[in-house]
This record gives structure tokens, C-alpha cells and sequence, in this order.
């Protein structure tokens, strides 16, 4: 099993610009869900999916969207990139809601110019 | 969401136990505790949940209160690789999926 897959590792982008961040897991995991982490922050949670074709908004959803087509997939789309979200990006899948562990990709560093 | 309070920073000697602890005085009865760590900004790494019960996987233990208020991790040998930043989280049901809230953790590091 890879686990959790982020692309890109890193990525530089101008304001205004769109791009996806991609992940992928490969456990038949139901729950999916994307952080951001900011300096001297802990993570906070953007968008999540308990399954194929059901996402919804976490924590700070404004600038981001997501859909889940596949259980392998879940990625997350900025529409028009803006220096506010310059950031590392974590995406994170667990076999169900209920109470079992997150397994979490190795990031997508992300700087908006 | 209950809150969780851990100290900024701690230090251990390389070999010994490694004690951090969590306040959740708010904690309610069906919400877990979970500890994650984050190594040098790489993904963050599960290491172990519990309930009421003191938990013990094969990277820590868990020691709950009685009360559920509070907790610790023991990581028992330290090693200078245990050199991260530790989260105490309480686990919520929102409605119906799990929403992990990430605090400031600790930054634990291991000295030679």
C-alpha cells in the first residue's frame, strides 16, 4: 500500500491563478479530509467527505472547493489563488467516521505570489 | 468542541521517559482523546487514542484521569527520532463524520 499520495510536493503560483491539489489513497478509506497548516499554527480542517459523492465544509472552506467521485480520490481546488493561501496542505483518509486513526499525506507546500 | 491545553515546549534526555501532558477539563463523554505527532513538517503520525482506559500500543501509553479532565503520554525510551511536535486532541462527532481540531501541540525535543 503507498498510503495517502499528495501532488504536487510543492507549487508556486500567481494570484489569480487555479490549480488542484491532488490525493489519493489506496485503502478503501470511506473518510477523507484536507488541513492547512500555517506557521506557528496547528492544522485546521478545510473540507471533508465521508464517502463518494458527499463532501462538506470544515473549518475554513472560503477559496476552496472539493469533490469525491471515486473513494480513491479527494482533491482540492482553488479557484483563483490568493496570497492568504500560501500554506502547507495536508490531506488525510481513516476507514470510517468512527473512532479510528488518520493516516495523512507528506503535504503539498503551496506559495501564492 | 471540547479544548485541549499542552505546554509550548519540553525537553528529554535521550533514554528516558518522555511525560506530556493534556488538559480537557470539558471533555465530554463520548469524545476520544488522540495523540498525533509531526515530524520536521512531514504528515502527521498517529500514535494512539483512548476513552476512560489507560491505552499502550507498541510507540506509547496513554494514562486518562479518572475524571477524563486531563491525560498523559508516555513515550517510555525516548529517542533523539521522538523529536516532534506532540498533539493532544479530543475528537468530535460532527454531524456524523469526525473532525479532528489541531491545537499548538508541544514541541518535545529529545537531547543527547
Amino acid at each position: 500500500n503507498a498510503g495517502v499520495t499528495q501532488t504536487p510536493k510543492f507549487q508556486v503560483l500567481k494570484t489569480g491563478q487555479s490549480m488542484t491539489l491532488q490525493c489519493a489513497q489506496d485503502m478503501n478509506h470511506e473518510y477523507m479530509s484536507w488541513y492547512r497548516q500555517d506557521p506557528g499554527m496547528g492544522l485546521r480542517l478545510i473540507h471533508y467527505s465521508v464517502g463518494a459523492g458527499i463532501t462538506d465544509q470544515g473549518e475554513v472552506p472560503n477559496g476552496y472547493n472539493v469533490s469525491r467521485s471515486t473513494t480513491e480520490d479527494f482533491p482540492l481546488r482553488l479557484l483563483s489563488a490568493a496570497p492568504s493561501q500560501t500554506s502547507v496542505y495536508f490531506c488525510a483518509s481513516s476507514y470510517s467516521m468512527r473512532n479510528t486513526e488518520a493516516f495523512f499525506g507528506q503535504g503539498t507546500r503551496l506559495t501564492v505570489v | 468542541d471540547a479544548k485541549t491545553t499542552q505546554p509550548p515546549s519540553m525537553d528529554c534526555a535521550e533514554g528516558r521517559a518522555a511525560n506530556l501532558p493534556c488538559n480537557h477539563s470539558t471533555i465530554s463523554g463520548n469524545e476520544y482523546v488522540y495523540w498525533y505527532r509531526q515530524i520536521h513538517s512531514q504528515g502527521p503520525q498517529y500514535i494512539i487514542h483512548g476513552l476512560k482506559n489507560n491505552e499502550t500500543n507498541e510507540m506509547a501509553s496513554l494514562i486518562i484521569t479518572e475524571d477524563r479532565k486531563s491525560s498523559t503520554l508516555i513515550l517510555p525510551h525516548a529517542t533523539l527520532r521522538d523529536t516532534a511536535v506532540y498533539y493532544c486532541i479530543v475528537r468530535a462527532i460532527i454531524q456524523g463524520a469526525q473532525k479532528l481540531v489541531f491545537g499548538q501541540g508541544t514541541r518535545l525535543t529529545i537531547n543527547p
